[in-house]
């Protein structure tokens, strides 16, 4: 069976400044994806960041990257000069690489305070 | 290109009632998918579509919960005498795959259903 934790419930950062979301997951398959996802209050889920387990450049987003570690199964999020428009539940996910399906972490709100 | 949307974006029920769900994919998609969200969790996979076949049911949904995709366009998902247990918000993503892989899937913007 496929898991994914998010061990931060809740966190906060300072405006313009760096903070990273911890994720670690398990999976029994040799091909699939890894997500983080932003669910902002009230709205819609958003794609943040994808990364192909297969590849091992970590991927970036302009002020998003992630340091990916396959051995110990670990997708952190690194969110840089962090926005007050960042503030949202941020959601990792593992995705099968065969049926697409997600399995989500129970989420982390991040709180960016002015 | 509009988005993935759902509708009714809101519905309240009385237990005991059958409520209907209706999501329309990004054009072109043609893997759809269905979960659920609690009030502070993240999302539960239910079950997907490729075209019109699903292909996968969570042990979730029960056999109260049925979810067609009729010519492979719009999903609807159906609840038969809904349970307090059922409120929730219901997701539906959309994506586009050919031959192997993943593509990313795109949310619209739920149904809450609250059940009373």
């Amino acid at each position: 069976a496929q898991t994914v934790t998010q061990s931060q419930p809740e966190m906060s950062v300072q405006e313009a400044e760096t903070v990273t979301l911890s994720c670690t997951y398990d999976t029994s398959e040799n091909n699939y994806y890894l997500f983080w996802y932003k669910q902002p209050p009230s709205r819609q889920m958003i794609l943040v960041i994808r990364q192909e387990a297969y590849k091992q450049q970590n991927a970036t987003e302009n002020r998003f990257s992630v340091n990916f570690q396959k051995a110990a199964k670990s997708f952190s999020l690194k969110i840089s000069d962090s926005q007050l428009g960042d503030t949202a539940m941020y959601f990792c996910a593992s995705g099968s690489g065969n049926t697409g399906k997600l399995i989500f972490g129970q989420g982390t709100t991040l709180q960016v305070k002015p | 290109d509009t988005g993935v949307s759902q509708d009714p974006r809101h519905k309240i029920t009385k237990r005991g009632q059958n409520v209907t769900f209706r999501c329309d994919p990004i054009s072109e998609h043609n893997r759809l998918y269905w979960y659920r969200q609690t009030l502070g969790q993240g999302p539960e996979f239910l079950t997907y579509f490729q075209n019109e076949a699903q292909l996968e049911k969570s042990r979730l949904l029960s056999d109260r919960f049925s979810a067609e995709r009729p010519k492979g366009s719009f999903s609807t998902l159906e609840i038969q005498r809904t349970e307090q247990g059922d409120s929730a918000m219901y997701l539906c993503a959309s994506s586009y795959i050919a031959g192997e892989g993943t593509d990313t899937q795109y949310f619209g913007p739920g149904t809450r259903l609250t059940v009373l």
